[in-house]
Formats: structure tokens, C-alpha cells, sequence
């Protein structure tokens, strides 16, 4: 089993709607977690990041965290085809090194 | 303001040869990593160093060495390159322990192995 596990996709979102992503993990002791966006070609950029249990907002993007579940989503609002690229989950282990392993990241289009 | 700055930004090698790709920062962090991106995998840690003089395996080491040459370099080498090396690789650096720990990372490497 991986560390990270997102699906792969892509998930397909008309303009507008709400675009969910999941992400699970499956180190209990994980204390933070980080959603970043890489658009085709480029490097990844981070967009949340959430450490405790609960949601967390930040324009239109919500980072949500359950940790009994072992599960951290990242919802969208009002997506816009400039979201369109691949989200990458990601999670620090207990010892905060900012040791991040990464899930293989979900690719979201967003369709006009 | 560079940021993390990542040399060559292509490279094409044959089996067998070696390599190796640099990696600086001007952000004054104690953190630096190597990533490789494969399609549909995600990014993979090769080695990370939590602070000048140390570095640590990550997930996919074996084939890599790293040196932590000093506070703001991190260079990484294929010893004799592989075509499984084929790969995007990125280098990041951060502030472990401290506020976000966001991963700054380079522009990223481009490596084929023929």
C-alpha cells in the first residue's frame, strides 16, 4: 500500500461547479498535510495546507481533515478552467523533518 | 530573487555514463530534497538533507548519491546512468519544523537516459 494515495483521474468538472479531490494516508502519526497544483510542464506550487482536524478555507479552495479516517480532501469552488492541472496530496511525518511524500497526484480539467 | 535554481535544465546520457545535477537556494533554509516525477507516480523522494552536513534516504534511492556541499547547495549524481533514470527531477528546499513547511522547488531537470 502506499504512504499517499490520491485517484489518478482526471476528474472532469464543468466550468463553475465543484471539484472534489481526495487523498488517503495511511501513517497514523502524520501531523500535517499539504494540497499543491502543478499545471502541465511546470513545478509544484502549494495551495493549502491544513493540520488539524475540520476544514479549512481560503478563497475558493477548502482543505477538510479527518484523521480517524486517515483522509484529507481539497474542494473547489466555482471552478475555472485556469484550475485545470494536477493536484498533488501531501503529508509530513511525525518527526516534522518536512519530509513530504507525495501522492501520484489527480489531474482536474476543467471544461468551459 | 532566484529562489531554488536547478542546473541542467535538460540532459541527455547514455547507459552507463555519469552525472550530476545541481541544485542551489538563496532562501537561507535548512532543508533541501531530491524528487523524481514519473507519469502517473507522483513525486517520488530520492534523498533529503534536514540541514547542512546530514542526508537521509528517501524512497527511491538506490542508483542516486547526494552531497550537501554546504547551507545552500545540493547536488545530486547518477553514477552510471540507467534507462529507469529517465525522469523529471526536482529539486525543494524549506524550513523544516518551522511555519508552513512549504517545499520551494527548482524548475525542475529533465533527464533522458538512451
Amino acid at each position: 500500500q502506499k504512504e499517499v494515495e490520491q485517484n489518478s483521474g482526471p476528474l472532469s468538472v464543468p466550468e463553475g461547479a465543484i471539484a472534489s479531490l481526495n487523498c488517503t494516508y495511511s501513517d497514523r502519526g502524520s501531523q500535517s498535510f499539504f494540497w499543491y497544483r502543478q499545471y502541465s510542464g511546470k513545478s509544484p506550487e502549494l495551495i493549502m495546507f491544513i493540520y488539524s482536524n475540520g476544514d479549512k478555507e481560503d478563497g475558493r479552495f477548502t482543505a477538510q481533515l479527518n484523521k480517524a479516517s486517515q483522509y484529507v480532501s481539497l474542494l473547489i469552488r466555482d471552478s475555472q478552467p485556469s484550475d485545470s492541472a494536477t493536484y498533488l496530496c501531501a503529508v509530513n511525518g511525525p518527526s516534522n523533518t518536512g519530509k513530504l511524500i507525495f501522492g501520484q497526484g489527480t489531474t482536474l480539467q476543467v471544461k468551459p | 530573487n532566484a529562489g531554488v535554481t536547478q542546473t541542467p535544465k535538460f540532459q541527455v546520457l547514455k547507459t552507463g555514463q555519469s552525472m550530476t545535477l545541481q541544485c542551489a537556494q538563496d532562501m537561507n533554509h535548512n532543508s533541501m530534497y531530491w524528487y523524481r516525477q514519473d507519469p502517473g507516480m507522483g513525486l517520488r523522494l530520492i534523498y533529503y538533507s534536514a540541514s547542512e552536513g546530514t542526508t537521509d534516504k528517501g524512497e527511491v534511492p538506490n542508483g542516486y548519491n547526494v552531497s550537501r556541499l554546504n547551507k545552500r547547495e545540493f547536488s545530486l549524481r547518477l553514477e552510471s546512468a540507467a534507462p529507469s533514470q529517465t525522469s523529471v527531477y526536482f529539486c525543494a528546499s524549506s524550513e523544516a519544523g518551522r511555519g508552513t513547511g512549504e517545499l520551494f522547488f527548482g524548475e525542475g531537470s529533465r533527464l533522458t537516459v538512451l
